[in-house]
């Protein structure tokens, strides 16, 4: 099966500063996706990312996903408290339909 | 419109018993999911349904669990006979038909199930 490992699993950061939370396969992904999930909410859908060498921006978030598909990362710029949450990504595995996700990685914004 | 609505929130059950869990789709989304988010496991895939196609089974832990969708729109997830390790949040989502550039699932706010 498709394993997607995320790094780091947990992230402090201070308010203003810039991260990058990285998502890799051993597979490659036919789509890849990130989620923005916070305690007790559902996911939030981020981005969604297809072609090799693709990159997407929305506000102060940037994602990418390399050329060979099989690693994306997610950058913020400037972060702020807003941003704390748990990240996720999503790939499928080819069915379109059955994703699979990675443990996420636990975002710490402090003020 | 709104977004996919789950009910209840929260559910606390005694071991044994069965639990219905709702789940109310975008309107216009014919696909919907079914995953469970456990502590230290990430997102379980389920259950896929697809307009009325055959449903995509493959993920339920056991014959305990179930699911339907009713009329294409309102799916109920069902676990008979709970037990200790079913505790979870159960989170559903819904999307628009897939194609070949994905389309983007949007989920609920989950039903955390509790099973004491």
């Amino acid at each position: 099966s498709q394993e997607l490992e995320q790094s780091p699993q947990s992230l402090i950061v201070q308010e203003g500063k810039n991260l990058t939370i990285n998502c890799t396969s051993s597979k490659t992904l036919y789509g890849l996706y990130w989620y923005k999930q916070k305690y007790g909410e559902g996911l939030i859908f981020l981005m969604m990312l297809q072609k090799g060498g693709e990159e997407k921006s929305h506000e102060k978030i940037t994602a990418k996903l390399d050329e060979k598909k099989q690693q994306s990362s997610l950058h913020i710029t400037a972060s702020q408290p807003s941003h704390a949450g748990i990240y996720l990504c999503g790939a499928d595995k080819g069915s379109n339909y059955k994703l699979t996700f990675g443990k996420g990685t636990l975002l710490t914004v402090n003020p | 419109g709104a977004g996919v609505s789950q009910s209840p929130s929260n559910k606390v059950t005694e071991k044994g018993k069965d639990v219905e869990l709702r789940c109310d789709p975008i309107s216009g989304h014919t696909a919907l999911y079914w995953y469970r988010q456990s502590l230290g496991q990430g997102l379980e895939f389920l259950i896929y349904f697809q307009g009325n196609s055959a449903p995509d089974k493959s993920g339920l832990p056991s014959d305990r669990f179930s699911a339907e969708r009713t009329g294409g729109s309102v799916s109920t997830l069902t676990i008979q006979r709970t037990q200790q390790e079913d505790s979870a949040v159960y989170l559903c989502a819904s999307s628009l038909p897939i194609g070949p550039f994905g389309s983007p699932l949007h989920f609920g706010n989950g039903t955390r199930l509790t099973v004491t």
